[in-house]
């Protein structure tokens, strides 16, 4: 069974404040993305990567940058969070070829 | 560009009733489709996928998805939905070979028991 895990499951923080959210897997999968969700709009992806010091912009990038460490782990930073970033956010990863994408259990973020 | 529409946000039904989930896509080329369900509290779990071939899938807990071409469509269907069933379901494409998805705005279940 895929594996993926963030932490912290929730966070709240204030405006303008700096904030990092964790990403591991343990699937040996090449791909890993952040996604968040909000209400009407499903899953907008922010962020991607394909392997250890990639990084590929996704559809909704403004205010968020990303850093991949690791094949397991990728990090999703708000270096100056705004209250339009309050949302629930989505890591997933996947194999090569275009199999399915494995989603963690989501990071609830709260912006004052 | 490509797009996902759900043309219902809220299903509600009864349990042992029939369910369909409406599911239309733009895309021009050949679609890889799926249908994932988020259940409450918990993040995305697939519930099957198509790639090619045979236009009806199977998937877990007895759904299935029939594929059209010709309509753009994937329904999701279930013959007889349970009181777990209630979810929100997604219909998601995915083009292209970096494996980026886009969704659907998700389709709120909710079955009475």
């Amino acid at each position: 069974e895929a594996a993926v895990t963030q932490s912290p499951r929730n966070k709240v923080t204030v405006t303008g404040g700096n904030v990092t959210l964790s990403c591991r897997q343990t699937n040996s999968h090449n791909y890993m993305y952040w996604y968040r969700q909000d209400t009407g709009h499903g899953l907008r992806l922010i962020h991607y990567s394909y392997g250890a010091g990639n990084l590929q912009i996704g559809d909704v990038p403004d205010g968020y940058k990303a850093t991949r460490t690791t094949q397991e782990d990728f990090f999703l930073l708000l270096e100056l969070a705004s209250p339009s970033q309050t949302s629930l956010y989505f890591c997933a990863s996947s194999g090569l070829g275009g199999s399915e994408q494995y989603f963690g259990p989501g990071t609830r973020l709260t912006v004052l | 560009a490509q797009s996902v529409t759900q043309p219902d946000a809220r299903v509600t039904v009864s349990e042992g009733a029939s369910l369909q989930l409406r599911c239309k896509y733009s895309y021009s080329g050949t679609p890889y489709l799926f249908w994932y369900v988020q259940y409450p509290r918990q993040g995305l779990q697939l519930l099957l996928k198509y790639y090619s071939g045979d236009p009806v899938v199977q998937g877990v807990n007895g759904f299935e998805a029939e594929f059209s071409k010709s309509n753009s469509s994937f329904h999701l269907r279930k013959a007889s939905v349970h009181w777990s069933d209630s979810a929100v379901y997604f219909c998601v494409l995915r083009t292209g070979g970096n494996n980026k998805l886009t969704f659907g705005q998700g389709t709120v279940l909710s079955v009475i028991p």
